[in-house]
């Protein structure tokens, strides 16, 4: 069973623009961590942002801040102030406590426009 | 410091050969895993070592496929009698492995190999 939706499969946003990117995820298990992870054309994984399922707060990472809704099951990420280096994939991604897998989305492509 | 290395960058290989794609993690991360992804995809979880304890397996597509990890380092992912379908970018990821909150759990990629079946 698909685990993490990631239902936008491209975006575009204007430059200096902010721009949500939608994550929901399913699971059972009460212990568990939601990741972001943006992977350029360069193929590279980079870690964004990470938000556990106990913290109160949402996470913010700079300019990357996490939307954390736990009853709707949703982690959108927010990035501000859009900047056209920001061009990529971005993958949502869950770890249960009791899994040793990562579970990822299908990604989303983000474009940025000048 | 040294980040996680995977070697080859890219392999070209004819179907049914054997392929061995190497990982070496970050020194001191005791979670090392192995990933698949298909072009245009998102990553396909294969397998998970932490420290000395059996590996996780649960994501190895077929009995093809196969890792180790000596020492607790060095890991080696080999693909037996390879096929088109195996064609792929396969990503290594370590991590702290300690459970719980975003040192435990925040994985470190490699760059990947980029595998080619003929």
């Amino acid at each position: 069973a698909q685990k993490i939706t990631q239902t936008q499969p491209g975006m575009f946003v204007q430059e200096k623009e902010a721009v949500t990117l939608d994550c929901t995820y399913d699971t059972s298990d009460p212990s568990y961590g939601l990741f972001w992870y943006k992977q350029p054309s360069s193929g590279e994984m980079i870690f964004l942002i990470y938000q556990g399922s106990y913290d109160q707060q949402n996470a913010t990472e700079g300019r990357y801040s996490l939307n954390f809704q736990k009853a709707r099951k949703s982690a959108n990420l927010v990035i501000s102030a859009s900047q056209l280096g920001d061009s990529a994939m971005y993958f949502c991604a869950m770890r249960e406590a009791n899994n040793n897998d990562m579970r990822f989305g299908a990604g989303t492509r983000l474009t940025v426009k000048p | 410091g040294a980040g996680v290395s995977q070697s080859p960058s890219n392999k070209v290989t004819e179907k049914g050969k054997d392929v061995e794609l190497r990982c070496d993690p970050i020194s001191g991360h005791t979670a090392l895993y192995w990933y698949r992804q298909s072009l245009g995809q998102g990553l396909e979880f294969l397998i998970y070592f932490q420290g000395n304890s059996a590996p996780d397996k649960s994501g190895l597509p077929s009995d093809r496929f196969s890792a180790e990890r000596t020492g607790g380092s060095v890991s080696t992912l080999t693909i037996q009698r390879t096929q088109q379908e195996d064609s792929a970018v396969y990503l290594c990821a370590s991590s702290l492995g300690v459970r719980g909150g975003r040192a435990g759990n925040e994985q470190f990629f490699g760059p990947g190999t980029r595998l080619t079946v003929l």
